[in-house]
């Protein structure tokens, strides 16, 4: 079946930068895009940005611009983000998702919650 | 911007629920609807404005294009006590969704 298998919770320090990872399994990684959405407590869903795994073509929000690198393995089938610069405010669950061309998100990842805290 | 409103909506069992999504501006019918339940993550329900994904039961349906739409649940059920999230797919970066609306049993 179709998963994707995210990272354990991380902590970090304020300044500090960390790493999510997104293995897949269970269907032709190539030909489907990832993405990264977050959500604070209680908070609606932010989308950060996206990999083309087949050709290794990035997009992110403006927001994230200078901060973000998403990465990919195709060897792995697995997708990482990597966000530098860290604050309280991305104490949030972070998400990976797949989605066709038409940007819906069919499969997401359970979730990654990282805590920025002194 | 997507705005979905109202933010809460108490409904008694086995009446309809009725969840609505506007945007700033067209996006045609490439419009999405997601059920969050707490502690998981949000699940795809609906795509297309109007189509309901395989597996979602019958008495979810969605309506509208350009920019105003609906999700209906009709003769609602305890299990269907959630967040509900629409996500426009017409215009990136960014995709965008809506702040949501909690759905809850009175």
């Amino acid at each position: 079946q179709i998963q994707l298998v995210q990272s354990g919770a991380e902590v970090k320090q304020p300044g500090a930068s960390v790493t999510v990872s997104c293995t897949t399994s269970g269907y032709i990684f190539r030909d489907y895009y990832i993405h990264w959405i977050r959500q604070a407590r209680g908070r609606g869903l932010e989308w950060m940005g996206r990999i083309d795994p087949n050709g290794d073509v990035r997009t992110y929000a403006e927001r994230f611009q200078g901060r973000i690198t998403v990465t990919r393995n195709t060897s792995t089938n697995t997708v990482d983000m990597h966000l530098t610069d860290l604050t309280v405010d991305d104490t949030v669950v972070y998400y990976c998702a797949r989605s066709s061309g038409r940007y819906r998100f069919d499969y997401w990842g359970q979730g990654t919650l990282v805590t920025v805290s002194s | 911007v997507m705005t979905q409103s109202p933010d809460t909506l108490s409904v008694s069992p086995g009446e309809r629920a009725t969840l609505f999504c506007r945007a700033s501006q067209s996006v045609s019918t490439n419009l999405a609807w997601y059920q969050q339940k707490p502690g998981q993550p949000p699940r795809l329900i609906m795509y297309g404005a109007s189509n309901r994904v395989t597996g979602v039961p019958g008495r979810f349906s969605g309506s509208g294009s350009g920019t105003e739409f609906s999700l209906t649940i009709d003769s609602l059920q305890s299990e269907d006590s959630a967040v509900y999230y629409c996500q426009q797919y017409n215009k990136w970066p960014p995709l965008t969704f809506g702040g949501g609306t909690k759905v809850e049993m009175k």
